[in-house]
């Protein structure tokens, strides 16, 4: 059972490029979610999706596009990389959003 | 906004003293997570609290969820060095969102 599996684990960036981060679950989880850490501020959701077909925003949406078009697959989607965006991103899952959330590996992304 | 504030930010200890963490919250939460995060690592579920005025209890590390329903600790008697690590609560609220607080940081002294 891989649980949430995150790729990449590391990546740099150009300011201005564009990529995917992919986040996939196996464990038939409504409830997923996106998140940011930075140092000093804890985890911040970026977005999330309570479903298929749903999505929705959270604390820092600005800057990030996420679609849930199969329940496995979330994948968060950086249009313009910016500096201010370099930082630990986490995915996790959770049943219905108010039970154990199982959290991916990470994905150190840099911005430069 | 619905906002969860964490105190201490960083906790350093002697091995053996005990270590307390605070969470508060702006509004009325449908319940709290608590979770580790290793160095280097994700954040790993420890324990969730429902009920108004929850005590749990997991060996060494006490949880407390306040009658109100907005506030939370996490307490660990006589600390060992496998207990570093970042703590974060983390506030589920009506809506369906996972606030986390920032975190407090425990550095153990052998």
């Amino acid at each position: 059972n891989a649980g949430v599996t995150q790729t990449p684990k590391f990546q740099v960036l150009k300011t201005g490029q564009s990529m995917t981060l992919q986040c996939a679950q196996d464990m038939n989880h409504e409830y997923m979610s996106w998140y940011r850490q930075d140092p000093g501020m804890g985890l911040r959701l970026i977005h999330y999706s309570v479903g298929a077909g749903i999505t929705d925003q959270g604390e820092v949406p600005n800057g990030y596009n996420v679609s849930r078009s199969t329940t496995e697959d979330f994948p968060l989607r950086l249009l313009s990389a910016a500096p201010s965006q370099t930082s630990v991103y986490f995915c996790a899952s959770s049943y219905n959003g108010h039970t154990e959330a199982f959290f991916g590996q990470g994905t150190r992304l840099t911005v430069v | 906004g619905q906002q969860v504030m964490q105190i201490p930010q960083y906790q350093h200890v002697q091995e053996g003293e005990d270590f307390t963490t605070y969470c508060n919250s702006s509004t009325t939460l449908s319940n709290i997570q608590w979770y580790k995060q290793r160095p280097g690592g994700h954040p790993v579920f420890l324990i969730q609290l429902v009920k108004s005025g929850e005590v749990k209890k997991q060996k060494r590390l006490t949880f407390q969820f306040g009658e109100a329903k907005k506030n939370s600790s996490l307490h660990i008697t006589a600390t060992q060095t496998t207990d570093v690590g970042t703590y974060f609560c983390a506030g589920i609220h009506n809506n369906n969102d996972m606030r986390f607080g920032a975190g407090t940081r425990l550095t153990v002294k052998p």
